[in-house]
């Protein structure tokens, strides 16, 4: 069967530009999760989706960052006016549970913001 | 404020040996679970193991083996008699129900 999917697979973007990332999950997946992993280092957790509900957005690195799951299936990471420092691999991943991130989460490939 | 500290950043061993890949966490809550994920070099996380706090028992599958000691808040992960298709890096990660946290990784090359 089908696994995560995000798209682009790469972005390339202008400094000051506004930018979305789409992650659709495996069907039926209650729990969607965003991360964000830079160069060398282990995925950071942005925030998670249960359905439509968006539980937790701690790890958010500012409120240029914004996330949202309409119908509680496709999912899309919006960063607006893009820094260099948000240049990193964002992975999606989904979780048939309701357990939060105990459960075991199924990764997409990620997309890669590189920002200029 | 939970930690994952994985203090091997680059580990090469040759076909055959064993390997192990250590894990330390910090976490005040009593419930929590550990995870192993494999990330190759296409990039995508595969989910290795999970393991909750009030289960010691360590755990084996096929030449892979957990070794989980909440006296000393370590999750260590073995490969043994290691191939070249186990290359990739290896990250534990700690979850508090609504937070995941991941170590940086230890990149693993197996040569042949």
């Amino acid at each position: 069967g089908a696994g995560v999917s995000q798209s682009p697979r790469y972005k390339v973007a202008k400094r000051g530009q506004d930018v979305a990332l789409r992650c659709d999950p495996i069907s039926g997946h209650v729990s969607l999760f965003w991360y964000q992993q830079a160069l060398g280092q282990g995925p950071e957790f942005l925030t998670y989706f249960q359905n439509e509900a968006q539980l937790d957005k701690s790890g958010l690195p500012s409120d240029r960052f914004f996330a949202e799951r309409p119908e509680g299936s496709v999912s899309t990471l919006k960063i607006q006016r893009t820094q260099q420092e948000d240049s990193a691999v964002y992975l999606c991943a989904s979780s048939p549970g309701t357990s939060g991130t105990y459960n075991e989460q199924f990764f997409g490939p990620g997309t890669r913001l590189t920002v200029l | 404020a939970q930690k994952v500290t994985q203090a091997q950043t680059e580990i090469s061993v040759v076909e055959k040996e064993d390997v192990t890949l250590d894990c330390v966490y910090e976490t005040r809550d009593t419930t929590y679970y550990l995870f192993w994920y494999k990330q190759p070099p296409s990039g995508e996380l595969v989910f290795l193991i999970r393991r909750n706090s009030f289960d010691e028992q360590n755990e084996i599958s096929g030449r892979y083996s957990w070794n989980f000691q909440k006296s000393t808040s370590s999750f260590n992960f073995t490969i043994t008699a290691s191939q070249v298709v186990d290359s990739a890096v290896y990250f534990c990660a700690l979850s508090e129900r609504d937070d995941m946290r991941f170590g940086a990784g230890t990149r693993l090359t197996v040569k042949p």
